[in-house]
Parts: C-alpha cells; structure tokens; sequence
C-alpha cells in the first residue's frame, strides 16, 4: 500500500517536549501539507510546501516547525511553544502540475500531551 | 478573505431520503470548490470537485456562484453513506485549501 504514510499513529509527549511527526509520501507529489484537525473546527492548515527546500506558513503555524529536504518527506515538529498540542493531525499531498488540486491524506497521527 | 461554512455540524437522515449538505463559502475571485469525505476508519478522500461536474456514489453538488453556495445532494440516502463530510475552496491559482468545520451526516435505517 503505497500512497502517503504516517507514523507513528499514537504518539504520547510530555509537556515541554519536542516531537516529530512523519510524512513520507512515494506518489512523487510536489507539494505537501499538514493540517490539524480538531472536533467542530474542521481542518485548519499549519504548513504547507509547494517545492523542495521551500515551505510557507499556514493558518495556525505558532508552535510547529517543518522541513523540506527531499521532495518525499515532509517531517513536523510540535515545540513545546505549542499551547493546545493534543490533536490528530494529517498530512496530505498534491501534485503541481494542470491546476489539479486534489489532495491525497494520510491515515493521520493522534497525539497526546500527558 | 477566503472562508468556507459549513452551518450544521450533525445531519441525521432516513435511508432513501433525500440529503443536501449545505455549504456556503467567501471568496472574491473564481473558486476551485470540493467535497472531501471520511467514512469510518478511513482516510480523508476526494469525493467531488464542481469543475469535473460529475456525480459521484450518487452525489452532485452545482457551484452556485449568485448564492456563494456548493451544497452536495443525493437523492435517496443509503446506510453506507454514513460519514464526516468537508467542503473545501481553492483559490485562484492557489494550491492550498480552506476547509469548513465539517457536517457528521448519519443514515438511520
């Protein structure tokens, strides 16, 4: 099963600190993003990248960190500036090219700041 | 700004009735609308686009740019429809999307 992966699946922090969330997709997708979804507030936007080594703010960027060194892999990190960290979080994928907007998902990371 | 409501976040219908998820969006520009779907356990999916104008698993949804409205329909509502829905608008050029709140559509039997 290709497509784009996720891990860990849970994933358990204390507060203060740091973690990374994994997003390797192999659908040789130019842009990536990561979203944060919260019951009744929908998808909301945290970073997004539309090339290697490039990468813009989303929404709601206060607190996390990305990188983009290969096109594959998109990698978020949780600071423990984040106030509400305890989410699920998605990341998705879109290729570039004839307008097509359409973004593939991941199966998500929960994660739980104890 | 771009935004994108979706103004119930529950919808609870018969099966073989008719169901309309209702979403209305902001945008001053020519939008790139979608309805994203995701049913138990699986991952967040495409379900359609208005500018592809097809019907998809019996759904429609017309881009009504008077009304700023992309209300997703189907005539006869079946158990397997059950799922969290998601409107989303592309703005002009633009590769990232803006996401309603989310409609939890349940098909009683």
């Amino acid at each position: 099963d290709g497509g784009i992966t996720q891990s860990p699946k849970y994933l358990f922090r204390k507060e203060g600190q740091n973690v990374t969330l994994s997003c390797e997709q192999n659908l040789n997708h130019d842009a990536m993003y990561w979203y944060r979804q919260d019951p009744g507030q929908g998808l909301r936007l945290i970073y997004y990248s539309q090339i290697v080594n490039d990468f813009q703010k989303g929404d709601i960027a206060e607190g996390y960190s990305v990188s983009r060194e290969k096109k594959e892999s998109f990698p978020l990190t949780v600071t423990s500036a984040q106030k509400n960290p305890t989410a699920f979080y998605l990341c998705a994928s879109s290729i570039r090219r004839g307008g097509n907007n359409e973004q593939f998902f991941g199966p998500g990371t929960r994660l739980t700041v104890l | 700004a771009q935004r994108v409501t979706q103004p119930e976040k529950l919808l609870s219908v018969f099966k073989g009735a008719p169901v309309e998820l209702k979403c209305n969006y902001s945008y001053s520009g020519s939008p790139e609308l979608f309805w994203y779907v995701q049913y138990s356990r699986q991952r967040l999916q495409l379900l359609l686009r208005h500018i592809s104008r097809e019907s998809i698993k019996g759904f429609t949804a017309d881009l009504n740019k008077g009304e700023t409205s992309f209300h997703l329909k189907k005539p006869f509502a079946q158990e397997e429809d059950s799922a969290m829905y998601y409107c989303a608008l592309s703005g002009q050029g633009a590769q990232k999307l803006v996401f309603g709140q989310g409609t939890r559509l349940t098909i009683n039997p």
